[in-house]
């Protein structure tokens, strides 16, 4: 699986959006997008993922680059319970051996502030 | 709530002891994995389960002993562990091996052996 950077930490003002960048530059064509959070101390919760395209869903937008070696995540109105570790992941075709397995990074520490 | 559940949330061993730790999914899926996170580490995968069968071991020392009696539970059997083994275990399910489908979580036992 593709490796991916992200910066390691971002503050946000509540109410504003929260743009998390990835980039994912080695991704391969048949790699996924996947992004999930940890809030402190629980398990990792699925957010969004894409291929392509960019996908929008009831907890956040992903916006992939045309060369898909980049992708943001954005939270259009960060809430103080957004606060968590933001993980990008690059993960290909759950078929053969790769299952559904998800390599994880450090991930960005977004910190909502009033 | 994810529809993954672990038992217990909190653990605390001595290294002679015996125990184990208990994940359930409602969810249908039919691979399942544990992932280890020690502190200020990224989640290391453990196990994967696909159709109750262990597909992929990560090098994981013979202490921690997995089970999969079906494909709605999976168990980490844990004996003669050290202090170095303390940090969250976290279960996660996924409809895989075919498709491409998130993984959900369980909330994690914080492990302490002392």
């Amino acid at each position: 699986d593709a490796k991916t950077t992200q910066p390691p930490s971002m503050d946000c003002a509540e109410g504003r959006a929260a743009n998390l960048p990835c980039n994912h530059s080695t991704i391969s064509g048949n790699e996924y997008v996947y992004w999930y959070r940890q809030i402190h101390s629980q398990g990792p919760q699925y957010i969004i993922h894409g291929l392509k395209n960019n996908e929008t869903n009831e907890m956040a937008s992903l916006i992939i680059t045309e060369d898909r070696k980049s992708s943001t995540l954005i939270l259009p109105h960060a809430t103080l319970r957004d606060t968590a570790v933001y993980y990008c992941i690059v993960r290909a075709y759950a078929g053969g051996t790769s299952y559904g397995k998800l390599t994880f990074g450090q991930g960005t520490i977004l910190t909502v502030h009033p | 709530e994810t529809g993954v559940t672990q038992t217990p949330r909190h653990l605390v061993m001595g290294m002679t002891n015996k125990k184990s730790l208990k994940c359930e999914q409602h969810l249908g899926h039919n691979a399942m994995y544990w992932y280890k996170q020690s502190a200020k580490k990224p989640l290391e995968l453990m196990f994967v389960y696909s159709l109750e069968e262990r597909v992929e071991n990560n090098s994981v020392p013979s202490r921690f002993s997995p089970e999969c009696p079906n494909s709605s539970h999976l168990f980490l059997h844990l004996h003669t562990l050290q202090p170095e083994d303390s940090a969250l275990y976290l279960c996660a399910s996924s409809q895989g091996p075919t498709g491409v489908t998130e993984a959900f979580f369980g909330q994690g036992t914080r492990l302490t052996v002392v």
